[in-house]
């Protein structure tokens, strides 16, 4: 069955600095790969998504994430976080018609 | 252009109540999900319709959940009876159905909280 880990619950940044959220899948073929954003008492916004080709891929407000496929990750990064960055970030997987599985989120904190 | 619509946005009941959920999906969108995320996990896809049909209900406890979707608009998510591990945010989200399964993407309405005593 197909999962994903974000391995870290609750990070702080301070504004300015640059961000990395880790997400590691399970997936038995090619996966398709997300990250959401959700701000408080929102939904789930898409940040970025990849399915195939450039394992490099740029997504809305600044994010970019990084599909390694030897070690079954889907790092989102970005190089300067703002405070309005501050929010909770979901990886999610799914692949050929299967449903989407979500980790359990990031919360991200940002510091002045 | 107007995004899902969910109501109402938050609601308390006491357990063995009932309670029901609408949704308004984004225009022509005809892909439409029902997610439960309770505190401290992500989303978990409930039941998803295409159009007035189900694709996929295989994590909707039957027993106490129900949903449709008469006209493939408007959706709504029934509990009778709730439980004390009811309470969750009841996200609906909606996507066009243009044969590319999960590639495409899901628009999300704001949820609705969800708390039992």
């Amino acid at each position: 069955a197909q999962s994903v880990t974000q391995p870290d619950i609750h990070i702080t940044v301070s504004e300015g600095a640059s961000l990395e959220l880790r997400c590691n899948y399970s997936y038995g073929a090619t996966p398709y790969l997300f990250w959401y954003v959700q701000s408080p008492g929102q939904g789930l916004q898409l940040l970025l998504k990849y399915f195939s080709g450039d394992t490099l891929v740029q997504g809305i407000k600044g994010f970019e994430a990084e599909f390694k496929r030897s070690q079954s990750s889907f790092n989102l990064r970005k190089p300067s976080v703002h405070w309005s960055d501050a929010a909770e970030y979901f990886c999610a997987v799914g692949g050929g018609y299967q449903k989407v599985t979500f980790g359990t989120g990031t919360k991200l904190q940002v510091i002045p | 252009e107007a995004g899902v619509a969910q109501s109402p946005r938050y609601k308390i009941i006491e357990k063995r109540q009932s309670v029901a959920f609408w949704c308004n999906p984004i225009s022509g969108h005809a892909t439409l999900y029902w997610y439960q995320q309770i505190l401290g996990q992500g989303p978990k896809l409930l039941i998803q319709f295409q159009n007035n049909g189900v694709v996929d209900d295989s994590q909707l406890p039957k027993d106490r959940f129900s949903a449709e979707r008469l006209k493939g608009v408007d959706s709504t998510l029934k509990i009778q009876p709730a439980k004390l591990e009811d309470s969750a945010v009841y996200l609906c989200a909606s996507s066009l159905d243009r044969g590319r399964g999960p590639k495409e993407t899901q628009y999300f309405g704001p949820g609705t909280r969800l708390l039992v005593l």
